[in-house]
């Protein structure tokens, strides 16, 4: 099993519906990230957290929110999603040394 | 803000031949990052740099940090085909007393043809 898994791999959702990444970590790491991948940008950084009690923003997280709901999870949400979100969404964690993990990333299209 | 620049962005190049993606990042940080991304694929970890002069080498790759120039390097000797992907590098924050996380540039777009 990979050590950050996450799901949907690919998804498909119309403009305007609410829409859940999920997050899920075997490596015991505390701190977890979710960053957007677009063409020619490289990776952003959307929401990061520390541990489950501390949440906090990166440099893009307007339209998106999040939940630590466990040490081992962090979801993404999209409230009311739109075409310009569309993108590739990884999440990775770790633990403040050195290493980061990454997930296999999540395909999103709004249309 | 930390701002971290690549360049080239684009690089199309032949077998055997060698090349540099250079890497320049804004604020001060002692801690350096390499990856390989496929197309459709997860970043992979290619060098992990902490300190100035450092150097690391794997194969074909070499990765070295400058930090007092603020500047990465990543030559590439005697390309091969396997190693086309685009390369990114990444700065994190924290080791420069920022917010955590990583920044990254916006990837080296790395083609090797036959």
């Amino acid at each position: 099993d990979a050590d950050v898994t996450q799901t949907p791999r690919n998804r498909i959702t119309k403009t305007g519906k609410r829409i859940m990444l999920e997050c899920s970590q075997t490596k015991g790491h505390d701190r977890m990230y979710w960053y957007r991948q677009d063409p020619g940008l490289g990776l952003r950084l959307i929401y990061y957290s520390f541990d489950v009690k501390d949440i906090n923003k990166g440099e893009i997280s307007d339209g998106y929110s999040v939940s630590r709901q466990a040490q081992a999870k962090f979801s993404l949400s999209l409230e009311s999603a739109i075409p310009n979100q569309t993108a590739l969404y990884f999440c990775a964690t770790s633990s403040g040394q050195l290493h980061y993990t990454f997930g296999s990333g999540t395909r999103l299209t709004v249309v | 803000e930390l701002k971290v620049e690549q360049n080239p962005l684009f690089l199309s190049m032949q077998e055997g031949k060698n090349y540099t993606i250079y890497c320049n990042y804004s604020t001060t940080s002692d801690r350096l990052y390499w990856y390989r991304q496929d197309p459709g694929k997860s970043l992979e970890s290619l060098f992990v740099l902490l300190s100035n002069g450092a150097v690391k080498q794997e194969g074909r790759l070499m990765a070295s940090l400058d930090t007092k120039a603020r500047l990465s390097t990543l030559h590439i000797t005697a390309a091969v085909h396997d190693l086309s992907a685009t390369y990114f590098c990444a700065v994190d924050k924290s080791s420069g007393g920022g917010a955590d996380g990583l920044t990254f540039g916006k990837g080296t777009h790395l083609i090797i043809q036959p």
